[in-house]
């Protein structure tokens, strides 16, 4: 079993759909990230969270660390969002654990 | 601040060849890391450091070597390419929860 683990693995929405990507994840944590890569490969980090809520334009990512999840939501959603978007576990000053990535298409 | 460096961008290997693939970093951080991507899979752990002249095992090590004589590069070594290693190479660095990720390596071995 993977230490962390993303669901859905794929996800295909309409513009303009409330989409919500979750993480769980069963090692302990100082941090948790949620990475973007777009075709041609890029990692962008797009929250590092501790705990609570945090908010970016159009994304917002939450974490309940008693429950060991978190989730990444994106409001109306368009189709420059379409990327992999990936959870990564980092276990206080370590290295950073994966999640495997959920593929986001969103449609015109 | 150019952040994480990689290079090169693309190479195309034949089988037998080896290579260094070159990352710096200008932040200072101590812990730095080389991912491998194959196609449609998330990303592991090849090696990783927590500081110069300190290596250590990630996930699929075998086929590479790493060093780390200074805080800023850490370069991966490929000796003797096979096609297995056909994937495409992050580098990556962290301080204090922020982690940074190099453009990538896209590497492919004939």
């Amino acid at each position: 079993k993977n230490e962390v683990e993303q669901s859905p693995q794929n996800l295909t929405a309409q513009e303009g759909e409330f989409i919500t990507i979750n993480c769980s994840y069963s090692v302990g944590i100082s941090a948790l990230h949620w990475l973007q890569q777009h075709p041609g490969g890029g990692i962008v980090s797009l929250f590092m969270l501790s705990s609570g809520k945090k908010k970016h334009g159009r994304l917002i990512a939450t974490i309940n660390i008693q429950e060991k999840h978190s989730s990444l939501h994106i409001t109306a959603s368009h189709p420059r969002d379409s990327a992999v978007y990936i959870c990564a576990a980092f276990p206080g000053g370590s290295r950073l654990t994966f999640g495997e990535g959920t593929q986001l298409t969103v449609n015109p | 601040n150019a952040g994480v460096t990689q290079t090169p961008k693309f190479r195309i290997l034949k089988i037998g060849q080896s290579m260094t693939l070159q990352c710096t970093q200008d932040m200072n951080h101590n812990y730095m890391y080389w991912y491998r991507q194959d196609p449609g899979m998330g990303l592991k752990l090849i090696y990783y450091s927590v500081g110069a002249g300190i290596t250590d095992k990630g996930e699929v090590p075998n086929g590479y070597n790493v060093s780390r004589s200074t805080t800023e590069d850490f370069p991966l070594r490929l000796e003797l390419a096979a096609p297995s290693q056909t994937s495409v190479y992050f580098c990556a660095s962290s301080y204090s929860d922020n982690a940074f990720f190099g453009q990538g390596t896209r590497l492919t071995v004939v």
